[in-house]
């Protein structure tokens, strides 16, 4: 069964260091999700890609958080520099069609800012 | 805004008990409704989905109703087992392509 990589796993990193995080969708689908869940809460969407192309970032704190789709394939999101409340679950998920339902999540990566 | 809530926070059951979980959102104009588990330190997977239209779905021992006038949605887990153990998740979507909006989660521990 086709999956969403997430890469790292996990990742621990000192406040006001720059980290970064990977995702690979499932092939053929259009459309990329990055969404942030803080531990016992439900996910938050930070920003949706269709192709390379962003279509929601009202919730991406833009100061310090980025996120690219160059070749409208794979995702990288970026924060820098990383504060002690950014401390969290990030997911991807990934859809052929942002107008179906069908939502495909990654295993996430857990960040620990310290 | 919308706000989706999930009642109760947590539940402990013994093994083979039926169970239900609760949602409840502030806006019933709805497209559709989803339940996710989540297991601890992984990602969501998907359970059942109810479109706006409908009012209930099913899948083995899960069945989810919908109750749109009431703002309402109900897992019902039916002969729980350790298995079962997770956090369960009730998102929406107000319109065809927008976010999901997530409440936060009922977290479930079915004892043997």
């Amino acid at each position: 069964e086709a999956e969403v990589a997430q890469s790292p796993r996990y990742k621990i990193t000192e406040k006001s260091q720059a980290v970064a995080f990977w995702c690979d969708p499932i092939s053929g689908h259009a459309t990329l999700y990055w969404y942030r869940q803080i531990l016992g809460q439900g996910p938050e969407l930070l920003v949706q890609f269709q192709d390379e192309s962003v279509v929601d970032d009202s919730q991406l704190p833009k100061d310090r958080f980025s996120a690219e789709r160059l070749k409208g394939v794979d995702s990288t999101l970026k924060i820098q520099p990383a504060e002690l409340g950014d401390s969290a679950m990030y997911l991807c998920a990934s859809s052929k069609d942002r107008m179906v339902d069908g939502y495909t999540f990654g295993s996430g990566t857990r960040l620990t800012v310290v | 805004k919308q706000e989706v809530t999930q009642i109760p926070a947590a539940l402990s059951v013994p093994e083979g008990e039926n169970l239900v979980l609760n949602c409840s959102f502030t806006d019933s104009a709805i497209y559709n409704l989803q339940w996710f588990r989540q297991d601890p330190g992984k990602g969501l997977t998907s359970l059942l989905l109810i479109q706006s239209s409908q009012r209930e779905q099913t899948s083995g021992r899960l069945n989810a109703s919908l109750d749109k006038s009431s703002g309402r949605s109900t897992l019902y887990i039916a002969a729980s087992q350790p298995g079962d153990s997770a956090t369960y998740l009730c998102c929406l979507r107000e319109t065809s392509g927008s976010r999901l909006t997530f409440g936060e989660g009922t977290q479930l521990t079915v004892n043997p």
